[in-house]
């Protein structure tokens, strides 16, 4: 089945440092790949997204490269701020049936401080 | 444009009473899914609607279920609340892709809501 590995948090930085968390993932078919953030008392935001191979996806300063080779999907952004500190999700979606079903990971809590 | 809202926002049940949560998607979506989020945890699908009908289901007792309105809103109904049910409780909404090839449907998740079961 499909599953998504997460680094385990919390990840703690300074303002304007450069953040990676990793994600891998396993999957049968060809999924596209996902990274949400969740404040504190919200939902998931989507974040960024990637469909196919070597696609990057940005939004906000974030960036994650799909790689098939490696079944990764890095979350970097090379200066964060105070208030990038949340939980951040990688995930993957796949076509099952007619409907495409994501899989999250454990998620990362990211604390940045001043 | 209003994105997806869910009611109510907190409750406390007891264990062995019913619950039932309600979602509205997002204007121009017609398909909702239902996640468990356990604390410290990702997201675990429950089921998804589509045409008033559940299209895929995850690993869940038939105690969780659900239904969907005409206007695309939805409700999930949880029976004989065990202690293990508490949790955020989140809704996403879609547009269905029908076609074949991309993979990449958008799901907009609600702010949940937050069920504790005594």
């Amino acid at each position: 089945g499909n599953s998504v590995t997460q680094m385990e948090g919390p990840v703690t930085l300074s303002e304007e440092a450069f953040l990676t968390i990793n994600c891998t993932y396993t999957a049968t078919g060809y999924p596209s790949l996902f990274w949400y953030v969740q404040y504190p008392g919200e939902g998931l935001q989507l974040l960024l997204k990637a469909t196919k191979a070597d696609d990057k996806g940005s939004n906000k300063g974030f960036e994650a490269t799909y790689r098939k080779e490696t079944t990764s999907f890095h979350l970097e952004k090379g200066s964060v701020q105070v208030s990038d500190s949340a939980v951040y999700f990688c995930a993957l979606s796949d076509r099952v049936g007619g409907s495409y079903i994501p899989t999250f990971g454990r998620g990362t809590s990211l604390i940045v401080h001043p | 444009d209003a994105g997806v809202t869910q009611s109510p926002t907190h409750l406390i049940k007891t264990r062995g009473q019913q619950v039932t949560l309600r979602c509205s998607p997002k204007s121009g979506h017609d398909t909702v899914s239902w996640y468990q989020q356990a604390l410290g945890q990702g997201p675990q699908f429950i089921f998804q609607y589509y045409e008033e009908e559940e299209r895929q289901r995850g690993n869940f007792p038939d105690r969780f279920s659900g239904h969907q309105f005409p206007n695309y809103s939805s409700e999930l109904n949880v029976n004989a609340l065990l202690l293990g049910d508490s949790a955020l409780y989140l809704c996403a909404s879609s547009f269905r892709t029908l076609a074949s090839g991309s993979a990449a449907n958008e799901q907009f998740f609600g702010p949940g809501t937050r069920l504790t079961v005594l």
